[in-house]
């Protein structure tokens, strides 16, 4: 199971862009990247999944290079909601759950 | 549909009880996951149940067992409770079968049980 790395946390203001990087250098081939968002106390919410390129969906976008090795969360024009704990995983996640391991994640901070 | 749910939402239990936990899954689910969050260790997986047989089990001593029922319904048991036991245990359910290439079994979550040891 490939190991990610992000950083512990980041800060931005409303209507920015934001961007997090994950780092997974053994990421396998039948690997694929997800993201999820987790607010306090509650359960982590999925956000985006991608293996290569670029996914986009209504609320982010995931761009992955040609060496799949690393991974970027780009969040356009955020706002004060935003503010939580962002998990980069990798994994074959076709079907199991023990799969899925969560990192420390990327704990998000939005300014007014 | 209903998303998952977790009852109870808080608890509080003392050193040498057990407890035990129920998620309800969504509907048409078949697989149901358990996992602790503390902020020390962060999410942790426990074990993950599909069609009423455990999968897969992470890396937790035998305190904590569990079980799923015909229904999808899961319960999650932890018995002589530490203090380290206190934490958030969360609910995941999911389709549990791959779709094939290129497919993604999402994990839909609970809000949760948060548990508190004393």
């Amino acid at each position: 199971l490939a190991k990610t790395t992000q950083p512990i946390s980041m800060d931005s203001y409303e209507g920015q862009e934001v961007n997090i990087t994950c780092s997974h250098n053994n990421i396998a081939t039948n690997d694929y990247i997800t993201w999820y968002q987790q607010f306090p106390s509650q359960g982590p919410r999925f956000i985006i999944q991608g293996y290569k390129t670029k996914v986009t969906n209504e609320v982010a976008s995931l761009f992955i290079p040609a060496d799949r090795k690393s991974s970027t969360l780009s969040l356009p024009r955020v706002s004060l909601s935003d503010t939580a704990v962002y998990y980069c995983l990798v994994g074959d996640m076709g079907s199991s759950a023990s799969k899925i391991i969560f990192g420390s994640g990327t704990r998000l901070s939005i300014r007014p | 549909k209903a998303g998952v749910t977790q009852t109870p939402r808080y608890l509080i239990k003392t050193r040498g009880q057990q407890v035990t936990l129920s998620c309800s899954p969504i509907s048409g689910h078949r697989s149901v996951s358990w996992y602790q969050q503390t902020p020390g260790q962060g999410l942790q997986f426990l074990f993950e149940y599909f069609s009423e047989t455990q999968r897969n089990k992470g890396n937790f001593p035998g305190r904590f067992s569990g079980r799923q029922f015909s229904n999808s319904r899961s319960e999650m048991n932890v018995s002589t409770l530490e203090l380290g036991d206190s934490a958030l245990y969360l609910c995941a359910s999911s389709r549990g079968t791959s779709g094939g290439a290129g497919s993604y079994n999402e994990q839909f979550f609970g809000p949760g049980t948060r548990l508190t040891v004393l």
